[in-house]
C-alpha cells in the first residue's frame, strides 16, 4: 500500500512563528498536494507540485510556500503563522493521471495557532 | 473558477432508509472521484467515475455521473450505522496539462438506528 506519512499529527505554534508542515510518500508519485480542511469548507487545495522543483499555486495559495526539492518529500511552509491558519492540514500523492488515479492522503496535522 | 457544490451538507438518516447526495460542478470534466472520511481519519477513496453515464456500485453505495448536466449522485441503500462519515466529491480538472482535484464542501451523514 501507499503510505504518505505526515510528520506532525498535532501541532501549536505562535503567531508569528515559521511552521514547516513535512509530507513524504513512498510510492514514486509524481504528484503531491497540500490541502486545508475547514468545517463547512471542504478540502481546499493550496499547492501542489506535478514533478521535482516544480509547484503550481492552488485556490488559496497566500500566506504558504512550498518546497519539493526531493520526489519524496513535499513541504508546505507557514513564513509567519496566523491565527487564520489553524486548520487541519491534509497531503496528498498520486501518479500522473491517466485513467482512474486516485489521491492517495497522509493522516493530517491538525496546527493551531495562537 | 470551478465550483463543486454537494448537498445536502448534513443528513440524519434512520437506518434501512435510502438517500441521495448530489455533486454538481461547475466546469467541464470527465472525470469525478468519491471520498469518504470517518470522524478523526483522513480521506478514503470509494469511486472513481471516468465517463458520462458511468455507474459504480460497492455494496449499499452507488455512484453516477452525467457529464452533460455535471452532475454525480452518491446513492446509499437500506442505510446501516458503518455508513456514517461524511463523504466528498472531487472533480479533475487541468491546469496546463498537469490535473488538480477541486473538493465539494462535504456530505456529513449520521445513521441513526
Amino acid at each position: 500500500d501507499v503510505k504518505v506519512t505526515q510528520s506532525s499529527r498535532y501541532l501549536v505554534k505562535r503567531t508569528g512563528e515559521k511552521v514547516f508542515l513535512e509530507c513524504v510518500q513512498d510510492m514514486d508519485h509524481e504528484n503531491m498536494f497540500w490541502y486545508r480542511q475547514d468545517p463547512g469548507l471542504g478540502l481546499r487545495l493550496i499547492y501542489f507540485s506535478y514533478d521535482v522543483k516544480m509547484k503550481e499555486k492552488g485556490d488559496i495559495p497566500e500566506g504558504y510556500s512550498v518546497s519539493r526539492e526531493k520526489k519524496e518529500r513535499f513541504s508546505l511552509i507557514l513564513e509567519s503563522a496566523s491565527t487564520n491558519q489553524t486548520s487541519m492540514y491534509l497531503c496528498a500523492s498520486r501518479t500522473q493521471p491517466s485513467g482512474a488515479n486516485v489521491l492517495t492522503f497522509g493522516a493530517g496535522s491538525r496546527l493551531t495557532v495562537l | 473558477e470551478l465550483k463543486v457544490e454537494q448537498n445536502p451538507l448534513f443528513l440524519s438518516m434512520q437506518e434501512g432508509k435510502n438517500y441521495t447526495i448530489y455533486c454538481n460542478y461547475s466546469t467541464t470534466s470527465d472525470r469525478l472521484y468519491w471520498y469518504r472520511q470517518d470522524p478523526g481519519k483522513s480521506l478514503e477513496s470509494l469511486f472513481v467515475l471516468l465517463s458520462n453515464g458511468a455507474v459504480k456500485q460497492e455494496g449499499r453505495l452507488m455512484a453516477s455521473l452525467d457529464t452533460k448536466a455535471r452532475l454525480s449522485t452518491l446513492h446509499i441503500t437500506a442505510a446501516v450505522h458503518d455508513l456514517s462519515a461524511t463523504y466528498f466529491c472531487a472533480v479533475d480538472t487541468s491546469n496546463f496539462g498537469n490535473e488538480k482535484l477541486t473538493f465539494g464542501t462535504g456530505t456529513r451523514l449520521t445513521i441513526i438506528p
